[in-house]
């Protein structure tokens, strides 16, 4: 069974631009969340979709926003890019409601200039 | 919102001794409490979870202890390898809300 798989994996991306990066959780999990990692802010909650449904929100701001497709497949985006956006974006899947993150993809490296 | 902190921030062990790793969280309501490994480089892995109606779980040289009403929860890492060597991430989740708070992570290093 394939693991989660996240695209593209590395990204340079200049203030004021904007971003989307993709999801792919395994196959049959209906449950994708999204965090952000940095080294000075450690891990934080982004989302959480469940049958196209976001039912939870970090709190970031309304630069990011999210969205999940019948197929599971998760996108975020992420808008007029700030130089503190650069981080390490990392999503996860569950199969069931009833866990969050279960498997974590390899993540997509941004980095803003 | 839940806060949950998280100590020692490193930890240095010689292989073969016991790690504790402790975590407090805010907000009674949570309810389900993994622990994730990351490796340098590497994507975090859950390596164990308990939910607010179990007090303790055990999965090989791994067990978690939860305290309900001093709203604490520990992971025990036994008979430590260089393997056991990562960056451990503890992690609660309100009932409902859907979402997970990170504790701010401990380095452990396994001497051999």
């Amino acid at each position: 069974k394939a693991g989660v798989t996240q695209t593209p994996r590395y990204l340079i991306k200049t203030r004021g631009q904007q971003v989307t990066l993709s999801c792919s959780p395994i196959s049959g999990h209906r449950s994708v969340s999204w965090y952000q990692q940095t080294p000075g802010q450690g891990l934080q909650f982004l989302f959480e979709y469940f049958s196209e449904t976001q039912r939870n929100k970090g709190n970031f701001p309304g630069r990011f926003s999210g969205r999940q497709f019948s197929n599971s497949r998760s996108e975020m985006n992420v808008s007029t890019l700030e130089l503190g956006d650069s981080a390490l974006y990392l999503c996860a899947s569950s199969l069931s409601s009833g866990t969050l993150a279960e498997y974590f993809g390899p993540g997509t490296r941004l980095t803003v200039t | 919102g839940e806060n949950v902190e998280q100590h020692p921030s490193t930890l240095s062990v010689q292989e073969g001794d016991s790690a504790v790793i402790k975590c407090t969280y805010s907000d009674s309501a949570s309810n389900y409490f993994p622990w994730y490994k990351q490796e340098l480089g590497k994507r975090p892995q859950l390596i164990i979870d308990i939910r607010s109606n179990v007090g303790e779980k055990k999965d090989q040289r791994i067990a978690v202890t939860l305290n309900k009403t001093a709203k604490h929860f520990s992971l025990h890492i036994t008979e430590t390898q260089p393997e056991d060597s990562a960056v451990y991430f503890c992690a609660a989740s309100i009932t409902g809300r859907r979402a997970l708070t990170f504790g701010s992570g401990t380095r452990l290093q396994v001497q051999p």
